[in-house]
């Protein structure tokens, strides 16, 4: 069954630690990208990946890094440098980054405790 | 300015009316349009895609695109209770060919 897969679908953070959110397509996509959604607005671009090794800052990076050593697989950590890391985490995959439909995994919810 | 806009809502149309979802985008080059549906605590999911003018059907679902005036809207007919959801407009920018998506429009429908 081809498709996203997020997990954990829940996590919870003190503060002070980093954590790391998996996503896992076997999609034979190119293209990853990473959003935060919080209540009330939408998704945010955290970080995109077009190809293996390669990844590219979006709107609000700072506080998170993510890496892209495999097609598969681009996880995400979430630094204590991220001052308000409480939210709905949706990582997403495309053919590539030209005019293709995005889809999405099932999200990961993180919450500071 | 925001680059996707859409009317946050809350949207209520009786079951079996018509309901309209607008959006619309700043980047007048941008060529890929995507509609998707959000029920509460779960991920997008894809309802359709457009990228020429005019309209696209699917089912009970049209999109219709107007990239002279740089609008985009979702007419779902013959509207249901399992409609009712958050409908999220993606636009694949040339800005750096990354999706930026509106804010949604909360969909009810009313039995």
């Amino acid at each position: 069954d081809g498709g996203i897969t997020q997990s954990p679908k829940y996590l919870f953070r003190k503060e002070g630690q980093n954590v790391t959110l998996s996503c896992e397509q076997n999609l034979n996509h190119d293209a990853m990208y990473w959003y935060r959604q919080d209540p009330g607005q939408g998704l945010r671009l955290i970080y995109y990946s077009q190809i293996v090794n390669d990844f590219q800052k979006g709107d609000i990076a700072e506080g998170y890094s993510v890496s892209r050593e495999k097609k598969e697989s681009f996880p995400l950590t979430v630094t204590s440098a991220q001052k308000n890391p409480t939210a709905f985490y949706l990582c997403a995959s495309s053919t590539d980054l030209m005019n293709t439909e995005a889809f999405f995994g099932q999200g990961t919810r993180l919450t500071v405790v | 300015q925001k680059e996707v806009e859409q009317n946050s809502g809350p949207l209520s149309v009786p079951e079996g009316a018509i309901a309209s979802l607008n959006c619309t985008y700043s980047d007048r080059g941008s060529q890929s349009f995507f509609w998707y549906r959000q029920y509460s605590g779960k991920s997008p999911e894809l309802i359709m895609s457009i990228y020429s003018n005019g309209d696209k059907e699917d089912g009970r679902f049209t999109a219709q695109l107007n990239k002279a005036s740089q609008y985009v809207s979702l007419l779902i007919r013959d509207s249901q209770p399992s409609d009712s959801a958050t409908y999220l407009c993606a636009v694949n920018m040339n800005t750096g060919n990354q999706f930026y998506f509106g804010t949604g429009t909360s969909l009810t429908v009313i039995p």
